[in-house]
């Protein structure tokens, strides 16, 4: 079945730093998606990208859809604590095909 | 609060009980999703509907997992005879219909179920 590669898997940057994680497929998507989980939570959705090559803003949050539509990346800048938690990208190869969901990058703040 | 709502949030069951979850979507989307999360892992797709029609569900579905959405509003989310392996987080999502809009699926808080 389809997968989605997330990395880095974790990471540890100090508040005010910028962040930069990624997202692979072996398979083509038309959408990608990436969600922040909080322990004991939903995921919450931060940004949608819908076409190869799509840069979409969301406050200090920038996500770029791949020229291949094999992958996604998300930055964050200016890090602060309340970055801290799980960071998923979701790819759909079509409006009627579910969500695919990688493994998570999670994100560890240091004051 | 206008977002996914489920409950209960928490569930405790002994191994060979029955379990219903329910989630309440936003309110004018019309297609409802169930996911299940283990630890270190990212949300695995079980089924969706669509208005109250059932479209797909996923091979993770077992034949103890049945899923209703009657009216086309609320769902409920039944699973019979637990078991250990199925301890997990049930999350629920909503989307829209909406052109263009029907990837954008938006989750509730989901319902932690513990099988001792």
């Amino acid at each position: 079945g389809q997968q989605l590669n997330q990395s880095p898997q974790s990471m540890f940057i100090q508040e005010g730093e910028d962040v930069s994680m990624n997202c692979t497929s072996s398979s083509i998507f038309n959408t990608w998606l990436w969600y922040k989980q909080d322990p004991g939570e939903g995921p919450v959705l931060l940004i949608a990208l819908y076409k190869a090559g799509e840069l979409t803003s969301n406050g200090r949050l920038t996500a770029q859809f791949g020229i291949t539509r094999k992958d996604s990346f998300l930055n964050i800048s200016a890090s602060i604590p309340s970055d801290v938690g799980i960071y998923f990208c979701a790819g759909l190869s079509s409006g009627n095909t579910p969500l695919v969901f990688g493994k998570g990058t999670r994100l560890s703040v240091i004051a | 609060d206008t977002g996914v709502s489920q409950d209960p949030r928490h569930k405790i069951t002994k191994r060979g009980q029955n379990v219903t979850f329910r989630c309440d979507p936003i309110s004018e989307h019309n297609r409802l999703y169930w996911y299940r999360q283990t630890l270190g892992q990212g949300p695995e797709f079980l089924t969706y509907f669509q208005n109250e029609a059932q479209l797909e569900k996923s091979r993770l579905l077992s034949d103890r997992f049945s899923a209703e959405r009657p009216k086309g509003s609320f769902s409920t989310l039944e699973i019979q005879r637990t078991e250990q392996g199925d301890s997990a987080m049930y999350l629920c999502a909503s989307s829209s219909g909406r052109r263009g809009r029907v990837s954008e699926q938006f989750f509730g808080p989901g319902t932690r179920l513990t099988v001792l």
